[in-house]
């Protein structure tokens, strides 16, 4: 079965940090570009990070960059985001997707995960 | 501020047509016809639709359709159903990856 897998979630303090992970399976990793997506509560969906499929090109949205680091392991189909320094406006649901365009400037997310709950509060 | 702008929620009945549309400038949209569009049930992942303006993926209804005009893209869902009561997300390129802010719709 093609699927992402997000882990890693749970509730963080202010300026703490967290390592999201996301399993991929019944596809070729190695040949997708990926991306993280979040949500917060009751919020539309905001785009955070894209990695080439071979992590050579890596994009960052202006409210994360400096803070998240993404980065991926094609010889174990993960994808991961490490996220520090968090604030309360990081709290969302984060969702990777995968990308069928291969291209940044062309965002075509055509597979997702469930989502994990990042929660940042004291 | 989204920089592409979406109607918060558009209605309609069973049988009948909706369009959502999603505005940006010149410099995204109107340049190039690489919109796509996500349906989101409450507490469910989103959803691909259409991608590069109007392609639709495998196994998605040919009632969903997506078309440009101009700097404003939209996504037409005819012989309205029940279970297309979601919220529809449009996102694009426009200096960065965008989405829209989301539009609810709601099946009378």
């Amino acid at each position: 079965e093609v699927q992402l897998v997000e882990s890693g979630g749970g509730l963080v303090q202010p300026g703490g940090s967290l390592r999201l992970s996301c399993a991929a399976s019944g596809f070729t990793f190695s040949s997708y570009s990926m991306n993280w997506v979040r949500q917060a509560p009751g919020k539309g969906l905001e785009w955070v990070s894209y990695i080439s499929s071979s992590s050579s090109t890596i994009y960052y949205a202006d409210s994360v960059k400096g803070r998240f680091t993404i980065s991926r392991d094609n010889a174990k189909n993960s994808l991961y985001l490490q996220m520090n320094s968090l604030r309360d406006e990081d709290t969302a649901v984060y969702y990777c997707a995968s990308d069928g365009s291969g291209s940044y400037y062309n965002p075509l997310f055509d597979l997702w995960g469930r989502g994990t709950l990042v929660t940042v509060s004291s | 501020q989204s920089a592409l702008t979406q109607p918060a929620s558009v209605s309609g009945s069973p049988g009948q047509s909706i369009t959502i549309s999603c505005t940006g400038t010149s410099s995204d949209v109107g340049s190039y016809n690489l919109v796509s569009w996500y349906q989101q049930h409450p507490g469910k992942a989103p959803k691909l639709m259409i991608y590069e303006g109007s392609k639709r993926p495998s196994g998605v209804s040919n009632r969903f359709s997506g078309s440009k005009s101009g700097n404003t893209a939209s996504l037409t869902i005819s012989g309205l159903q029940a279970e297309d009561e979601a919220d529809y997300y449009c996102c694009s390129y426009a200096g960065r990856v965008v989405f829209g802010g989301g539009t609810k719709l709601t099946v009378l």
